[in-house]
């Protein structure tokens, strides 16, 4: 079975800190992981995901499959950082399903 | 801005009773999928529509259940509503089968 832990409900960060959302998943074969974002007041949207490899808006995440985990970075935090993220999987025959995490609820304070 | 769009914004149904909800792809996807989103959780998946066939589903009862027209709109049906169906359900296209990329803005259901 496919799942998803994001183990903070809610993280606080002050501005140019750094932040990292962590995010551990279960899954028996080769996951496709992503993260999105929700700003207030509108709709989710894919952040990144991992095949690609990218930096978008100064975060990062990593694949680490040794632990199982996906966490997402970003060295110096802004305050419009500030949202909901969610980790998802992807994977297997079920390519289409994602299943997400509970998601983090990011503050980043002045 | 994203394409999809979903209608109604906001609808409340009282137990017992049935719902539609509908949903626009961006324009060029041929895939759909539907997810429930409960307050305070992560969305979760109810079922996936590529090219008009149901294309994998989660564990939903049979009450739920959807379409996907020639022009790739979509919609989720709802049969014998219950309380705990109250919840955020979005729609998300992508193409070719793939995890949804563009999320509509939801529909709001409450269940009284």
């Amino acid at each position: 079975a496919q799942r998803v832990t994001q183990p903070e409900k809610l993280l606080s960060v002050f501005k140019g800190a750094p932040v990292e959302l962590k995010c551990n998943y279960s899954y028996s074969g080769s996951p496709e992981l992503f993260w999105y974002v929700q700003y207030s007041r509108q709709r989710l949207q894919l952040l990144l995901r991992h095949i690609s490899r990218e930096s978008i808006k100064g975060f990062t995440a990593d694949l680490n499959k040794g632990e199982t985990s996906f966490h997402l970075k970003k060295p110096f935090a802004q305050e419009e950082d500030s949202a909901m993220y969610y980790c998802a999987l992807a994977g297997g025959t079920s390519y289409g399903k994602l299943t997400f995490g509970q998601g983090t609820i990011l503050t980043v304070h002045p | 801005e994203t394409g999809v769009t979903q209608s109604p914004t906001h609808l409340i149904k009282t137990r017992g009773q049935q719902v539609t909800l509908r949903c626009s792809s961006q324009s060029g996807h041929n895939t759909v999928s539907w997810y429930q989103q409960a307050l305070g959780q992560g969305p979760q998946f109810i079922f996936q529509y590529y090219r008009e066939e149901e294309n994998g589903r989660g564990n939903f009862p049979p009450r739920f259940s959807g379409l996907q027209f020639p022009n790739y709109s979509s919609e989720l049906n709802v049969n014998a509503l219950e309380l705990d169906d109250s919840a955020l359900y979005l729609c998300a296209s992508s193409l070719e089968g793939l995890t949804g990329e563009f999320f509509g803005p939801g529909t709001r259901l409450t269940v009284l």
